[in-house]
């Protein structure tokens, strides 16, 4: 069964450190997702990414954050200057058609970023 | 008020028992609602979509949606302890490319 894999499944870094956390998508999925998990609290929308481009994005996700789709497989999140509050468990997500309308999001097992 | 409200539990039942499980909603634009299973150190999966209000029925899990009360329930019915996992809800808007989560309820059933 296809999945969504990421990498690396566990990081601990610097505060101040940059952070990149990759992500590959199901094949034929065109809606590429990142949402956050901070211990204890809900699952967090970051950004959505279609077409090459940010169809929507939280106001979690400032300057200090960008997606990229640098080829046709994979899909990353970069963190330029990591702080404490960053420390979660990010997960990508993708699907095939927009989540909303089937609600079949398919979700990573996620990439758990310790920042110290 | 928070968007989505969900009692985050926990829940502990007998094996068999019915779990009962529910969110509230203060957003009008919702009109997708989602239920999504979570085990421990995974990622979320899919249960149960609903974009009416009513009940939908899927095996042993029922989705219930109140649009006017703004309610939605998840019911698990001759409950396992494969069950025992984090139930989120989560709902969207017609022109949203998000979903907004409740915080989950974590459920245990007891063999």
């Amino acid at each position: 069964e296809p999945e969504v894999t990421q990498t690396p499944s566990h990081q601990v870094t610097q505060m101040g450190q940059e952070v990149i956390l990759r992500c590959v998508p199901i094949s034929n999925h065109l809606y590429f997702y990142w949402y956050r998990q901070i211990l204890g609290q809900k699952v967090e929308f970051l950004v959505s990414f279609y077409n090459n481009e940010i169809s929507e994005k939280s106001e979690i996700f400032d300057d200090q954050f960008s997606v990229e789709r640098p080829d046709g497989s994979n899909f990353t999140l970069k963190i330029r200057s990591t702080k404490l509050e960053d420390s979660a468990m990010y997960f990508c997500a993708s699907s095939e058609r927009l989540a909303v309308y089937t609600g079949e999001l398919f979700f990573g097992e996620g990439s758990r970023l310790t920042v110290l | 008020q928070k968007e989505v409200e969900q009692d985050p539990g926990p829940l502990s039942v007998p094996e068999g028992a019915i779990v009962s499980l529910n969110c509230t909603y203060s957003n009008s634009a919702f009109q997708y609602f989602m239920w999504y299973r979570q085990y421990s150190r995974k990622g979320p999966e899919l249960l149960m979509y609903t974009y009416s209000s009513g009940n939908k029925e899927d095996g042993r899990f029922t989705a219930q949606v109140d649009k006017s009360s703004k309610y939605i329930s998840l019911f698990i019915r001759d409950s396992q302890p494969s069950d025992s996992a984090t139930y989120l809800c989560a709902m969207s808007g017609s022109n949203d490319y998000k979903l907004s989560f409740g915080a989950g309820t974590t459920v245990t059933v007891r063999a």
